[in-house]
């Protein structure tokens, strides 16, 4: 079974732009969670998605935005960047919206000039 | 609230030495989650073990054990004759009941394993 993965796997953008994020879950998952990992900050929850709805969320500013389709998989957007976006953001999928285990990607390795 | 410590920020070993890495968790529910996950250079985050809070049997697999005691809240990871390839950083993670929060992390440990 294919694992999570996650598009692009590196990007370079600079202060004021926007970029978009990719995810697609393991076949057969429905929920979707995001995380930024930065060395300040360490891992911190960004939001989760199950069957299209925003679930819960983290304490991120209103830049960081998501969505999820009807397939399952999830975009994250990030708009208005700022030097401290730069992170690696990591997508993890599970069965459902429970507490059920989640399963990483590889990451999206941000960096912003 | 709900949080993960994990106290040593790096752990070095020789190879064939056995290693603990600590994780303390707090929270005021009681139905959690804790897991372990490992993460390579690559950064990919390895799932290692889930835990619910009634389960308080200890687990060994392979080289990999995990002892949880609910009477100091720890949830601690040994890994048995250490390998190079063991080399990464762990983390330990809280989760509760579902519709309160997601994972919680802990500022992980690395470990670096010398041969």
């Amino acid at each position: 079974k294919a694992g999570v993965t996650q598009t692009p796997r590196y990007l370079i953008k600079t202060r004021g732009q926007q970029v978009t994020l990719s995810c697609s879950p393991i076949s057969g998952h429905r929920s979707v969670s995001w995380y930024q990992q930065t060395p300040g900050q360490g891992l911190q929850f960004l939001f989760e998605y199950f069957s299209e709805t925003q679930r819960n969320k983290g304490n991120f500013p209103g830049r960081f935005s998501g969505r999820q389709f009807s397939n399952s998989r999830s975009e994250m957007n990030v708009s208005t960047l700022e030097l401290g976006d730069s992170a690696l953001y990591l997508c993890a999928s599970s069965l459902t919206q429970s507490t059920d285990t989640q399963y990483f990607g590889p990451g999206t390795r941000l960096t912003v000039l | 609230a709900q949080k993960v410590t994990q106290a040593q920020t790096e752990i070095s070993v020789v190879e064939k030495e056995d290693v603990t890495l600590d994780c303390v968790y707090e929270t005021r529910d009681t139905t959690y989650y804790l897991f372990w996950y490992k993460q390579p250079p690559s950064g990919e985050l390895v799932f290692l073990i889930r835990r619910n809070s009634f389960d308080e049997q200890n687990e060994i697999s392979g080289r990999y054990s995990w002892n949880f005691q609910k009477s100091t809240s720890s949830f601690n990871f040994t890994i048995t004759a250490s390998q190079v390839v063991d080399s990464a950083v762990y983390f330990c993670a809280l989760s509760g009941p579902l519709g309160t929060y997601k994972y919680i992390f802990g500022t992980g440990t690395r470990l670096k394993v010398l041969a």
